[in-house]
């Protein structure tokens, strides 16, 4: 079975401050996994995806993951946020031909 | 690239009427499309898999009838809402694969905002 846990549903960091969202995976399979990030009344943005090649990952907008299999963890860090980073962040796992998704988590980014 | 694109936008409508909605991708070939509907601050929910010239693959607890989806062309997916009622106002959003990546990524649309009076 898979399923994908995102352990904080909102986090709030100063901008310029690290941010960390924490995901936790698991899956039958080996999985790809994904980070999206979706503003307000907008799609989803691929950020970065893990396809069994580095485990650390770096996307888009100073965005990275690692891949760390024996915490079946994926969580996804910057070191500095920006005001533009506000936004619901995805979690999402796939072992093969369907996504399944996180419940998000809002990040808040104060001035 | 893997741009996704979905009309309308934002659509409002009386309830007892159809809406359809495309989703496009303008510069790749999708043999799969997804369809997913969002509610308010909550995940997304898989509706159905759509795919290029054979009928779609519904969720469990999703009514075919009323969703109805057509994946005409390897660009093109459509889904059409009948009969809408106040409860199928949603965020409806759309994502494709391309063809020609191995990978499992999915390119997602801007979303349509449904409402249904």
């Amino acid at each position: 079975a898979q399923s994908v846990t995102q352990l904080d549903s909102h986090v709030s960091v100063s901008e310029g401050t690290p941010v960390l969202l924490r995901c936790n995976y698991s899956s039958s399979y080996s999985p790809s996994l994904f980070w999206y990030v979706q503003h307000p009344n907008k799609g989803l943005q691929l950020l970065l995806k893990y396809t069994s090649a580095a485990t650390l990952v770096k996307g888009i907008n100073g965005f990275e993951a690692e891949f760390k299999k024996s915490e079946t963890s994926f969580h996804l860090t910057k070191p500095s946020a920006h005001m533009s980073d506000a936004a619901e962040y995805f979690c999402v796992v796939s072992p093969g031909n369907q996504f399944y998704f996180g419940t998000g988590t809002s990040l808040t980014v104060i001035p | 690239g893997a741009v996704v694109s979905q009309h309308p936008s934002r659509v409002i409508c009386k309830s007892g009427t159809s809406v359809k909605i495309e989703c496009r991708s303008l510069d790749f070939q999708a043999t799969t499309m997804f369809w997913y509907r969002q509610f308010p601050k909550q995940s997304l929910m898989l509706m159905a898999t759509s795919n290029e010239g054979s009928k779609a693959t519904y969720e469990q607890g999703v009514e075919k009838d009323k969703f109805l989806i057509n994946h005409a062309s390897l660009t093109l997916s459509t889904l059409t809402v009948t009969s809408a009622h106040p409860e199928d106002s949603s965020f409806y959003i759309c994502s494709a694969r391309d063809l020609r990546q191995a990978e499992e990524t999915q390119y997602f649309g801007p979303g349509t905002r449904l409402l249904v009076l």
